[in-house]
């Protein structure tokens, strides 16, 4: 059963370009979630994501940002006009439906914005 | 709002050493509370969890309790082992209806010596 599944796994954007950051969740898993990993900062939840829905998106910024988990395909993080501050890791997990819910979380994408 | 807090690393010791990362949190009512490992380069893994006060989770030779008295849920190992450098994260989370976001320590890094 494959885990789950970032990429790119490394991104390279100039200020002002955008980064698309795609997400697989594992198999049987219909919940995803963002977060985000800043240089010296702990990780902070973004956005929680079910199929076609976003369920709390408390945790992302109010410009640039925003998140979706289509009905087919992965669920993609997208930010506009990046800015250097943006570099960071970007971790996706994935829980099921019902029981634990606990988090599997993938690779993560590394984004340097230069 | 609900946080979580970790002893400052780095933290360096011998192989076979005894060791203990405290973790204390903030949260009304019963989150759950998680112990996530992170390898150099990788992503985070899921060490241990425990759902309810006095629940001990335990994996690879990890150990912590869910302490309500002291809202605490400190990490031990009697014996690391160099394999077990990596960075430490508790985390906590209510799992309750649409809130199952995990609110995080800033992490502890580890470093065994062989």
């Amino acid at each position: 059963n494959a885990g789950v599944m970032q990429n790119p796994r490394h991104l390279v954007r100039r200020r002002g370009q955008e980064a698309r950051l795609r997400c697989s969740p594992m198999k049987g898993h219909s919940h995803v979630y963002w977060y985000r990993q800043l240089p010296e900062e702990g990780l902070k939840f973004m956005v929680y994501l079910q199929k076609e829905n976003i369920i709390d998106e408390s945790g992302m910024p109010k410009e640039r940002f925003s998140a979706e988990f289509p009905k087919e395909g992965p669920s993609i993080l997208r930010i506009q006009q990046v800015v250097r501050g943006d570099s960071a890791a970007y971790f996706c997990a994935s829980s099921q439906d019902r029981g634990s819910y606990e988090q599997y979380f993938g690779p993560g994408t590394r984004l340097t914005v230069t | 709002g609900d946080s979580v807090t970790q002893m400052e690393g780095p933290v360096t010791l011998s192989e076979e050493a005894f060791l203990t990362i405290n973790c204390t949190y903030t949260a009304t009512g019963y989150p759950s509370l998680f112990w996530y490992v992170q390898y150099p380069g990788e992503g985070l893994q899921l060490l241990l969890k425990a759902t309810k006060a006095d629940d001990k989770g335990s994996n690879k030779g990890f150990e912590a309790t869910y302490r309500k008295e002291t809202t605490s849920f400190h990490l031990e190992k009697g014996s690391v082992q160099v394999s077990d450098s990596a960075v430490y994260f508790c985390a906590l989370s209510r799992n309750a209806g649409n809130n199952r976001k995990l609110i995080w320590g800033l992490g502890t890094s580890l470093a065994v010596n062989p």
